[in-house]
């Protein structure tokens, strides 16, 4: 599995948007990007995950750059129930997701 | 909908003491896992299910053993507790080719 590169940390004003780098120059072809969140000491939160094209859902936007080695997550308004530790995976989506975290990015958003 | 339901919440053993960790879940997912997370790390995983009756090592294995033996539970046992192993136990479940779901996890200590 492609190795992921994050800031251990970042911070973020509520009410703005939150990007969220991550690098993974080693993707394969067949591999997805992944977003989890951890909230405190809660379990991991599936965020979104994406292939090669822009995604969005309720929660979030994924940009994946065009040679992929790269992905931003966006939270688009950030609110304070977004301070978490997010994690980017790089997973082939076939078979058993055995999910490599590394350290993530401990995201603070501030009043 | 209950999702996936992690019992114990808390625990809190003897070295040397044996005890088994049960992991539920209602959603009919095949595939089923178990991680640890140490402080300040992400999760790393124990062992993972692809169907009932059927489990696989994942990245650390020793001193462990699960069972499935039915598809809505997955059990972690420790045989002989380790301070090692005092950690926080997360359970996961999913569908073939789709983002896992997690449990609130187990906060075991091992004194």
């Amino acid at each position: 599995d492609a190795k992921t590169t994050q800031p251990p940390s970042m911070d973020c004003a509520e009410g703005r948007a939150a990007n969220l780098p991550c690098n993974h120059s080693t993707i394969s072809g067949n591999e997805y990007v992944y977003w989890y969140r951890q909230i405190h000491s809660q379990g991991p939160q599936y965020i979104i995950h994406g292939l090669k094209n822009n995604e969005t859902n309720e929660m979030a936007s994924l940009i994946i750059t065009e040679d992929r080695k790269s992905s931003t997550l966006i939270l688009p308004h950030a609110t304070l129930r977004d301070t978490a530790v997010y994690y980017c995976i790089v997973r082939v989506a076939a078979g058993a997701q055995k999910l490599v975290f590394g350290q993530g990015t401990r995201l603070t958003i501030n009043p | 909908n209950a999702g996936v339901t992690q019992t114990p919440k808390f625990r809190v053993l003897k070295t040397g003491q044996s005890m088994t960790l049960l992991c539920a879940q209602d959603m009919n997912h095949e595939y089923m896992y178990w991680y640890r997370q140490d402080p300040g790390m992400g999760l790393r995983l124990i062992h993972y299910s692809v169907g009932e009756g059927t489990t696989a090592k994942g990245e650390v294995p020793d001193g462990y053993n699960v069972s499935r033996l039915k598809k809505q539970n997955f059990l972690l046992g420790l045989e002989s507790a380790a301070p090692s192993q005092t950690s926080v136990y997360f359970c996961a479940s999913s569908y073939t080719n789709q983002p896992q779901h997690f449990g609130d996890g187990t906060r075991l200590s091992i004194l």
